[in-house]
């Protein structure tokens, strides 16, 4: 079945930038009907969706975060990425990569919905200090 | 952004006990949530979505129901293993949103 992973450092000063990569295994990151997601959850917090993916390189981002965030794909490593610019403490945080399952289209509204993240990855801790 | 409420925010209960668990959105959603389990230290867990659909190898004793802005998770007869934190996430408006969880713990 599908596996995701996430890797990158741990540790990232303030003002850098975030960078971490997500591995899918066990299928193909370029399969239709799945987006590819990347979710953070603050220390003790819940949970906060910064954005998503498609295997062709369409992306959505939340809005809070749009102007320091970029999510790109590597169908070749079967890989999708997050960068978060500017950093500071406040984006230290467990980060998940997720799956996200595509569900009806609606014709009249022009867009995909969706039902949820099946599969996630086990996440990783960023710590943002100097 | 819609805002998702969740009640109660912590719930306290039995082995075998019936458990259901409330999520309320800020403006209509259709049926467009999910319903997740994260037990600490974990990656969340995707128990239903769509408002009431099983995700496939989840329990039956989960079950969810509601559309618009009202929605319940029940479990029929907790589990020791059901002891965890439990978030809705609504998919109908970007950006995606989750609620602030409910934590249920053992009696």
């Amino acid at each position: 079945q599908v596996q995701l992973q996430e890797s990158g450092p741990g540790l990232v000063k303030p003002s850098q930038t975030l960078s971490l990569t997500c591995t899918v295994s066990g299928g193909s990151i370029s399969s239709g009907g799945y987006y590819w997601s990347w979710i953070r959850q603050h220390p003790g917090k819940g949970l906060e969706w910064i954005g998503y993916i498609y295997y062709s390189g369409s992306t959505y981002y939340n809005p809070s975060l749009k102007s320091r965030v970029t999510i790109s794909v590597d169908t070749s490593k079967n890989q999708f990425s997050l960068k978060l610019s500017s950093v500071t403490a406040a984006d230290t945080a467990v980060y998940y990569c997720a799956r996200v399952l595509e569900g009806p289209y609606d014709s009249s509204g022009g867009r995909y919905y969706y039902y949820g993240m099946d599969v996630w990855g086990q996440g990783t801790t960023v710590t943002v200090s100097s | 952004d819609i805002q998702l409420t969740q009640s109660p925010s912590f719930l306290s209960a039995s082995v075998g006990d019936r458990v259901t668990i409330t999520c309320r959105a800020s403006q209509g959603i259709s049926s467009y949530l999910a319903w997740y389990q994260q037990k600490p230290g974990k990656a969340p867990k995707l128990l239903i979505y769509a408002a009431s659909t099983l995700q496939s190898g989840v329990p039956s004793r989960f079950s969810g129901s509601g559309s618009g802005t009202e929605f319940t998770l029940t479990i029929s007869s907790l589990q020791p293993e059901d002891f965890a934190t439990y978030y809705c996430q609504q998919l109908n408006s970007y950006p995606f949103t989750f609620g602030p969880g409910t934590k249920v713990d053992i009696k």
